[in-house]
Formats: structure tokens, C-alpha cells, sequence
């Protein structure tokens, strides 16, 4: 079975600090993502990175940026957290072909004071 | 760009009744297609999906959706509900017109709760 874990199930922080959020996917594949979601809203693509040290802007991703060094592991970095990030954020990694279903982490709950 | 519709926030069936949550999608090309669902406090569960072929796709937990290119639908249904399918539905989709490994778009989803 395909296994996406992330690092916390939930995280307080305070405005202005810097917040690394971690996912480690076990299945070898090429293509991880950040989503946001927010009641009301769905989910939404921060970042996505379809290679080591590659990455494409998604939807929304003013205030956030990532890091992907290794294939198994993709970070997304709060600069200075801001009230407005606080939300739920789910990891998802996927194999190379457009076909291939998009396996997500158990989310972060990130709650910005 | 691509965009997905589900056009109730809550669906409310008895045990038993036959369900049906709906989804609209709009992309360039042609799409694929997807249903996940959500239990309280954990990530997206996959569901089901439509690539190409049977317009009747089967998934886990009974559940299956029907794939119509002319209304741009992908609505998910099930025979006879269970308590235990009460949970968030989200559909989703991918344009194959797009390039690169580029995420899913979702729809806002729904509240699916299945009365006893």
C-alpha cells in the first residue's frame, strides 16, 4: 500500500515564525503536492514538484514556498506565518503518468495564533 | 482551465435509500476523473476514478460513478447507503490537455449524512 505520512497531526504556532511542514511518500514516486483546504473552499494546489529540486507554483502560493532535495520528501515553509494560514494541509504524491491516482498524508491541522 | 462543480454542500439519505452526489466538471480536453472521501480529522481517501472505457466505474465501498461526456457529469452513487458512509466527498478532476504532472482540481465538496 502506498504510505504518505506527514510530520505533525496538528501544530500551534504564533505570527512571524517560520513553520516547516514535512511529507515523506514511500511508494518511489515523481510527483508530490501541497494542498490547503478550507471549509467551503475544497482544496487548493500550493505548490507541486514533479522531480528533486523542481518545483511549479500551484493555485495559491503567495506566503508559502517548498523544498524537495530528496525523492521521498517535500516540505512546505511558512516564511512568517500569518492568522490567514492558519488551515488543514494535506501532502500527495503520485507516479509519473497522467493516469495515476494521487495518494494523500493524514493532513496537518496548523493553527496560527 | 479546468473546474469542477459539486452543486450541494449537503446531501441527506436514510439507511438503506439508494445515494447520489453530483459533480460537473469543465476542461479543455478530455478529462480524468476522481472521487475521494474524507472522514472528521484525516486526508482524502481514493475512492474511484474514470480514465477512459466503461462509462460505469466501480470503487471501493460499493460505490460507483457514471461517466457522461455530454452533460460533463461524473455523479457518484451508491445502491443502499450505509450510517458508515457519512463522510465529505470530493470530486476531482485532471484535464489531459494540460502539460507537466500538474495537481488535481477540486470541487468544494459534500456532506454526505446517511440517517439512520
Amino acid at each position: 500500500d502506498v504510505k504518505v505520512t506527514q510530520s505533525s497531526r496538528y501544530l500551534v504556532k504564533r505570527t512571524g515564525e517560520k513553520v516547516f511542514l514535512e511529507c515523506v511518500q514511500d511508494m518511489d514516486h515523481e510527483n508530490m503536492f501541497w494542498y490547503r483546504q478550507d471549509p467551503g473552499l475544497g482544496l487548493r494546489l500550493i505548490y507541486f514538484s514533479y522531480d528533486v529540486k523542481m518545483k511549479e507554483k500551484g493555485d495559491i502560493p503567495e506566503g508559502y514556498s517548498v523544498s524537495r532535495e530528496k525523492k521521498e520528501r517535500f516540505s512546505l515553509i511558512l516564511e512568517s506565518a500569518s492568522t490567514n494560514q492558519t488551515s488543514m494541509y494535506l501532502c500527495a504524491s503520485t507516479g509519473g503518468s497522467y493516469q495515476e491516482t494521487q495518494y494523500f498524508g493524514p493532513g496537518t491541522r496548523l493553527l496560527v495564533l | 482551465a479546468q473546474s469542477v462543480a459539486q452543486p450541494e454542500d449537503q446531501v441527506n439519505v436514510a439507511e438503506g435509500n439508494p445515494l447520489t452526489v453530483k459533480c460537473t466538471y469543465s476542461v479543455s480536453g478530455n478529462p480524468y476523473l476522481f472521487w475521494y472521501v474524507q472522514y472528521p480529522n484525516r486526508g482524502l481517501q481514493f475512492l474511484l476514478k474514470y480514465i477512459t472505457g466503461d462509462n460505469l466505474v466501480k470503487g471501493s465501498y460499493g460505490f460507483e460513478a457514471e461517466f457522461n461526456k455530454s452533460q460533463t457529469s461524473f455523479h457518484l452513487k451508491k445502491p443502499s447507503a450505509l450510517v458508515s458512509d457519512s463522510a465529505l466527498y470530493f470530486c476531482a478532476v485532471r484535464d489531459m490537455a494540460g502539460g507537466g504532472a500538474d495537481g488535481l482540481t477540486f470541487g468544494k465538496g459534500t456532506h454526505l449524512i446517511i440517517q439512520p
